[in-house]
């Protein structure tokens, strides 16, 4: 059965402090591993696709990483206006359909 | 840019009633889609579209009916509310051309049913 799962479910930073999240899956033919940010009230907004073991994605304080079992988001010196839901999606080879994991809650404070 | 619009942004229904949310998106994307998100779930797949008149059923069909009569435009309809349809609910829309997970979704519908 295909699976995604995030950890952890929340995660508090001081400024600065860096850290990473977790996203494992569990997919038949995986198409592709997408992460996206959701701030309260909106809808998620894509960040980044990864396509292969080893391969990495950039963006400001964000690098996304992917292994063959498991992506981590990590983050590097992360702001207050980094705090929101981060979502980790695969899409299954197997069914086509894109499915999510429950999401990473960071809150950085000042 | 609009992008992906949905309203209403807030609804309350009482169990049994029926109501329609709207989604349209002005990208002139082939694929548009509903999800839901509950707490402790992640999101949900519902219905989604590939093109007008072409619709298919997600992971969580039962309830709910949509159709697709053009390009922008693609309603979810809820045919008798019930409870456990309260939730968030998000429009999203990609290009068909390729498999990607590269959605645009709109802000939200967020539905409380008594």
């Amino acid at each position: 059965e295909d699976q995604v799962t995030q950890s952890p479910e929340a995660l508090r930073l001081q400024e600065g402090e860096s850290s990473s999240l977790n996203c494992s899956y569990t997919v038949s033919g995986l198409r592709g591993l997408f992460w996206y940010r959701q701030d309260p009230g909106k809808g998620p907004e894509f960040l980044f696709t990864l396509y292969s073991a080893g391969e990495e994605k950039e963006k400001e304080r964000l690098k996304a990483t992917l292994t063959k079992k498991e992506s981590f988001l990590h983050i590097t010196a992360p702001k207050p206006e980094d705090s929101a839901t981060y979502l980790c999606a695969v899409g299954s080879g197997n069914t086509g359909k894109l499915i999510f994991g429950q999401g990473t809650t960071l809150q950085v404070k000042p | 840019n609009a992008g992906v619009t949905q309203t209403p942004k807030f609804q309350v229904l009482k169990t049994g009633q029926s109501m329609t949310l709207q989604c349209a998106q002005d990208m002139n994307h082939e694929y548009m889609s509903w999800y839901r998100q509950d707490p402790g779930m992640g999101l949900r797949l519902i219905h989604y579209s590939v093109g007008a008149g072409i619709t298919d059923q997600g992971e969580v069909p039962n309830g709910y009916n949509v159709s697709r009569s053009t390009t922008e435009d693609f309603p979810l309809r809820l045919l008798s509310a019930a409870p456990s349809q309260t939730s968030v609910y998000f429009c999203a829309s990609r290009r068909r051309d390729l498999f990607t997970g590269e959605l645009f979704f709109g802000e939200g519908s967020r539905l409380t049913v008594l």
